[in-house]
């Protein structure tokens, strides 16, 4: 159903590698947002981006990076100083002014 | 700070059962509060908001600002109803859901 892709679905890494999780969007809209899914806990945000070449950390940006430099792409790096990195991580666009997010498939990442 | 919770992490019941998931939030102004649902192998989705007071799926859900609740009702389970859903709260302008930890539905024959 498109609209908004996540990739790799699936990542392994190495301790102290950083890795990159593509999210790209092709619905137009400004608000991006990642936030991570653990078991019990649910979800909690990452970074989050209302406008393009800006963005404001969320509850758990200890350890993560992100970038916005074009409209459909907010890529998530998870870098080496993240302690607890092995998560599904899940991507969001924002509905403008009704709080609805749309989420992609997620990316699973384990750390070896 | 704003809170949801979920006291439940499971929620099994039969078939034709009522279902009632529970959803409290903490919040000292004016909230705005959601429904989202996951199916097994579906992404997330959003099942139904407070300010629509619609009902999707046979599901409602009503905000009673005494109790600082939002609970999740349908009055007869469906098998496909098994899922997991999250309780969530906007607090602002910029769509920043706090999610809650979730409950897992099981709906048994």
């Amino acid at each position: 159903d498109g609209g908004i892709t996540q990739s790799p679905k699936y990542l392994f890494r190495k301790e102290g590698q950083n890795v990159t999780l593509s999210c790209e969007q092709n619905l137009n809209h400004d608000a991006m947002y990642w936030y991570r899914q653990d078991p019990g806990q649910g979800l909690r945000l990452i970074y989050y981006s209302q406008i393009v070449n800006d963005f404001q950390k969320g509850d758990i940006a200890e350890g993560y990076s992100v970038s916005r430099e074009k409209k459909e792409s907010f890529p998530l790096t998870v870098t080496s100083a993240q302690k607890n990195p092995t998560a599904f991580y899940l991507c969001a666009i924002g509905q403008e002014n009704t709080g609805e997010l749309f989420f992609g498939e997620g990316s699973r990442l384990t750390v070896l | 700070a704003q809170r949801v919770t979920q006291p439940e992490k499971l929620l099994s019941v039969f078939k034709g059962a009522p279902v009632e998931l529970k959803c409290n939030y903490s919040y000292s102004g004016s909230p705005e509060l959601f429904w989202y649902v996951q199916y097994s192998r579906q992404r997330l989705q959003l099942l139904l908001r407070h300010i629509s007071r619609e009902s999707i799926k046979g599901f409602t859900a009503d905000l009673n600002k005494g109790e600082t609740s939002f609970h999740l009702k349908k009055p007869f389970a469906q098998e496909e109803d098994s899922a997991m859903y999250y309780c969530a709260l906007n607090t602002g302008t910029a769509s920043k859901l706090t999610f809650g930890t979730g409950t897992r539905l099981q709906v048994t024959l």
